[in-house]
């Protein structure tokens, strides 16, 4: 299977706090994205990362990728409340099979 | 327009009953995708049109029927549904055909099957 694979399944954290999310993959891949899905609701493209980058920043978001481990973390920093969501990996690129990993249900506590 | 729009946002349906899910999107990308998400669980793929032609259907039962009358429009045609089929069914495109660097979503079809 190609298919991601998140853990923590589940996290709960105090507002304030940093919440990191890792993501393994068992193929080759272009990029790795991470999206986020508030319940019920369709899912939002957070950021994209290429199989030649290591580390990304946006925000708050700082993502990692580790080709050699074929790994991803999210890492979100100065967690919200709002940022209370489900969060998944998805690898990306024209010969990959488009499936999410299980993922990350993230609860920040106010 | 930035947005991909499904109608209807909730469905009702009877296993003996024909019901349409739709999709819309005007920012001129070439591919369009269908997803069934469960409770708790990442969303599955289900087919990919890619310039209006079907490019993958992951062994989906016959009762969904996808159609792509355009590049703007993706229906999904479902008939003689089970209960096990209730989910949310979630539309996405994507700019450059199935070259995925960003899938744009929307808000989804909650369908329960009675």
């Amino acid at each position: 299977s190609q298919q991601g694979e998140e853990d923590p399944q589940a996290l709960s954290i105090q507002e304030g706090e940093n919440a990191t999310m890792n993501c393994s993959y068992k193929t080759s891949i272009n990029n790795l994205q991470w999206y986020r899905q508030n319940s019920g609701r369709g899912l939002v493209h957070l950021i994209l990362i290429r199989s030649n980058e290591r580390e990304k920043h946006s925000g708050r978001l700082r993502v990692t990728l580790d080709t050699s481990k074929k790994s991803s973390s999210l890492l979100i920093t100065a967690s919200r409340a709002a940022d209370t969501a489900s969060y998944f990996c998805l690898g990306g690129g024209s010969n990959y099979k488009l499936t999410f990993g299980k993922g990350t249900l993230l609860t920040v506590n106010p | 327009d930035t947005e991909v729009t499904q109608t209807p946002k909730h469905l009702v349906m009877g296993m003996t009953n024909k019901k349409s899910l739709k999709c819309e999107q005007h920012m001129g990308h070439r591919a369009m995708y269908w997803y069934k998400q469960k409770a708790k669980k990442p969303p599955e793929l289900m087919f990919v049109y890619s310039y209006e032609k079907l490019s993958i259907n992951e062994s989906v039962p016959s009762r969904f029927s996808p159609e792509c009358p355009n590049s703007s429009l993706l229906n999904l045609h479902l008939h003689a549904l089970q209960p096990e089929d209730s989910a949310l069914y979630l539309c996405a495109s994507s700019p450059q055909g199935i070259v995925t660097e960003k899938l744009f979503f929307g808000s989804g079809t909650q369908l329960s099957v009675l």
